[in-house]
């Protein structure tokens, strides 16, 4: 168990919809990670997050955002989904702004569109 | 631009045969190279990683990986292999150095299949 959370653990939504995964870093990090891992593009880094601002931004789409609230908590949003947004969303954390030390990695969400 | 190709997307093995997966790497700056594991339907767990320390980088249940500049390579072994290690091994960059914020660039991944 890395002490990374993420809810819910499976999500099934229809195209056009809007959902929001939820992830709770390790006790103490200040860094939140969002990667979608699909079958096509393997694992792909979204967005950072430190200590409640952007820090870097990855292949992450305009339809997506993210935010890190005061307690550490993360949010990613998915609006206007499509069929090819179905895949693995892994939320990660670690303790300082740098992402090459190690990353703990949450069980992830499954996300569906039908 | 920093990439990394895992040269076999499958690789299988007997129980208690060693293990071998293939890692190239191509980075500008001073690398930190990790391998990554995944069970089937969990999240990623680190096994080990290369910060430019020793070349010889130890990590958990018995895996090693070496670092080989001159062929930018990070090969992950085992002498031999567990039903256990049954999972996907993913090898992972992150530039140290230079403006590409150091995030991590993830391998596409190598299935490992262990037979009894």
């Amino acid at each position: 168990d890395s002490g990374v959370t993420q809810t819910p653990k499976h999500l099934i939504t229809a195209t056009g919809q809007r959902v929001t995964l939820r992830c709770s870093p390790r006790s103490g990090d200040l860094s939140v990670y969002w990667y979608q891992q699909s079958l096509d593009q393997g694992l792909q880094f979204l967005i950072q997050y430190y200590n409640g601002e952007e820090r870097a931004k990855g292949n992450i789409l305009e339809r997506f955002s993210a935010q890190q609230f005061p307690d550490l908590h993360s949010e990613l949003n998915l609006s206007s989904l499509e069929l090819g947004d179905s895949a693995l969303y892994f939320c990660a954390s670690s303790p300082t702004g740098t992402p090459y030390n190690e990353q703990f990695f949450g069980p992830g969400t499954r996300l569906t569109v039908l | 631009a920093q990439s990394v190709t895992q040269l076999d997307s499958h690789v299988s093995v007997s129980e208690g045969t060693p293990v071998l997966l293939r890692c190239n790497y191509s980075s500008s700056y001073s690398p930190s190279l990790f391998w990554y594991v995944q069970h089937p339907n969990k999240g990623l767990q680190l096994l080990l990683k290369y910060t430019s320390a020793a070349t010889l980088v130890k990590g958990i249940n018995g895996f090693e990986a070496e670092f080989k500049k001159s062929e930018t390579s990070f090969h992950l072994t085992k002498p031999s292999a567990h039903m256990s290690d049954a999972a996907e091994y993913f090898c992972v960059v992150s530039d140290r150095d230079g403006g590409s914020q150091g995030n991590l660039i993830f391998g596409k991944g190598t299935k490992l299949s262990v037979k009894p």
